[in-house]
């Protein structure tokens, strides 16, 4: 089954150090993949996808992710972290023949402490 | 920038009664989604429509749910005899084309937050 995971349901880092959000995706096929990031309250805020060509993609505030298809993985990454960049963050699959719909994974809280 | 845009906001219902959430796409957009977040949780799918009928529906819209596009710009969702387990934060979603016309992401709305009591 087409499925995304997040295998941390937090992540904690100080401010300044480098952040990762590990995700992983199952499916046969190639996946179009995304992250999306949540705020206390609000709507899912799309930060970057990856599609096709090279497998760094640069997104939105900083952010980062790295496409590896021999591990299946689509993490995302940011060198700096912000206080602000606390958040819910939410990877996403869109597999081929899933008529266009998003699978999302469980969700990571990201706390970034000063 | 175009959005995409929900009411209510926040809804409070009793138990058993219908609710209709609205949305209103990003206008020339074609497929649109519902999806729905327990309480922080995973947001989990419920439908996707495209030329005015259900391209996918998952377990969770069962016969309580219904989605319309009653006119050129807006999309609801109805749950017909509400139960404390519909009690979440609901979202729609659209995206201008499909998987292989269109490599853009889903744009969301803010979502709708039903309490069910």
């Amino acid at each position: 089954a087409q499925s995304v995971a997040q295998p941390e349901d937090q992540v904690n880092v100080a401010e300044g150090n480098p952040l990762t959000v590990k995700c992983t995706y199952s499916v046969s096929g190639n996946p179009y993949l995304f992250w999306y990031v949540q705020y206390p309250n609000r709507g899912l805020q799309f930060l970057l996808k990856y599609i096709t060509g090279d497998n760094l993609v640069k997104g939105s505030y900083g952010f980062e992710a790295e496409f590896n298809k021999s591990q299946t993985s689509f993490h995302l990454k940011k060198p700096s972290a912000l206080v602000s960049d606390s958040a819910l963050y939410f990877c996403a699959g869109m597999f081929s023949g899933g008529y266009n719909k998003l699978i999302f994974g469980a969700g990571t809280r990201l706390a970034v402490h000063p | 920038e175009p959005e995409v845009t929900q009411t209510p906001s926040h809804q409070v219902t009793q138990m058993g009664q219908e609710v209709i959430l609205r949305c209103v796409p990003i206008s020339n957009h074609l497929y649109f989604y519902w999806y729905r977040q327990i309480l922080g949780q995973k947001v989990e799918f419920l439908v996707s429509f495209y030329n005015n009928e259900i391209s996918e529906k998952s377990e969770i819209f069962d016969d309580q749910f219904s989605v319309e596009r009653p006119d050129g710009s807006n999309f609801t969702l109805k749950i017909r005899s509400t139960k404390l387990e519909d009690s979440a934060m609901y979202f729609c979603a659209s995206t201008p084309g499909g998987r292989e016309k269109n490599t853009g992401e889903l744009f969301f709305g803010e979502g709708s937050r039903l309490t069910v009591l």
